[in-house]
């Protein structure tokens, strides 16, 4: 199964900060990598798709990038609906397989 | 608007069998196929497989074959998942999905007790 190390687990960040989470894959996942955002006692959200796309509704300081097998999502000047755990997907071989998380949460 | 609908929460005995269910509105049920995940505190999102809402072909994680059986209703835009011989292991929320989780359900929390 591919590996997807995500990192850091927890990101203390304050509000108006410009903050970056990243996935690394354990073999090519070319650009089928996905983020989602979950809050408390909710569904996850599609945030970003195919590793740079915006996914409808999402603010557009949530954006994507990937430098070779790592894929990042970069959250510029953190708004307080932000806090949430994300979560990396990729689904170029199965079975699909996600990150562990990384908790977003105010300083 | 895209909505997926499921059933809810379940308390199960070990040994014994659920089966949930996920009713989609607000678009073409056959067009996307619809995924299963499991979560866990412990084990994070795991991805079940998926089943062809057009056709009923499914894909399974091999961690769920023989665990999972999903299947679907066209007529009623209905996808179901039936996991069997329920451990301890199984309690976790599992939500269903359109597509590559482009939509989620609410999720269904199962919890396996004696």
């Amino acid at each position: 199964d591919i590996q997807m190390t995500q990192s850091p687990s927890s990101l203390p960040a304050s509000l108006g900060d410009r903050v970056t989470i990243t996935c690394r894959a354990s073999q090519d996942i070319g650009n089928y990598l996905r983020w989602f955002q979950q809050k408390p006692g909710k569904s996850p959200r599609l945030m970003i798709y195919g590793a740079t796309n915006l996914a409808a509704g999402v603010p557009s300081r949530f954006s994507g990038s990937r430098s070779g097998s790592d894929y990042s999502l970069t959250i510029n000047s953190l708004e307080s609906e932000d806090m949430a755990i994300y979560y990396c997907l990729q689904h170029n071989e199965y079975p699909y397989t996600f990150g562990a998380g990384t908790k977003l949460e105010l300083k | 608007q895209v909505q997926l609908q499921q059933s809810g929460a379940e308390l199960a005995k070990p040994g014994s069998s659920v089966k949930i269910s996920c009713k989609a509105s607000g678009y073409t049920f056959t067009s996307y196929y619809i995924s299963w995940i499991k979560q866990t505190t412990g084990q994070g999102l795991e991805y079940i497989g998926y089943i062809n809402t057009g056709s009923g072909g499914t894909n399974y994680n091999e961690k769920f074959k023989g665990k999972a059986t999903l299947t679907v209703d066209k007529s009623s835009s209905t996808a179901f998942m039936q996991l069997s011989s329920l451990t301890p292991d199984d309690s976790a929320v599992y939500y269903c999905a359109v597509a590559t989780g482009d939509y989620w359900g609410q999720g269904v929390m199962v919890t396996v007790s004696s």
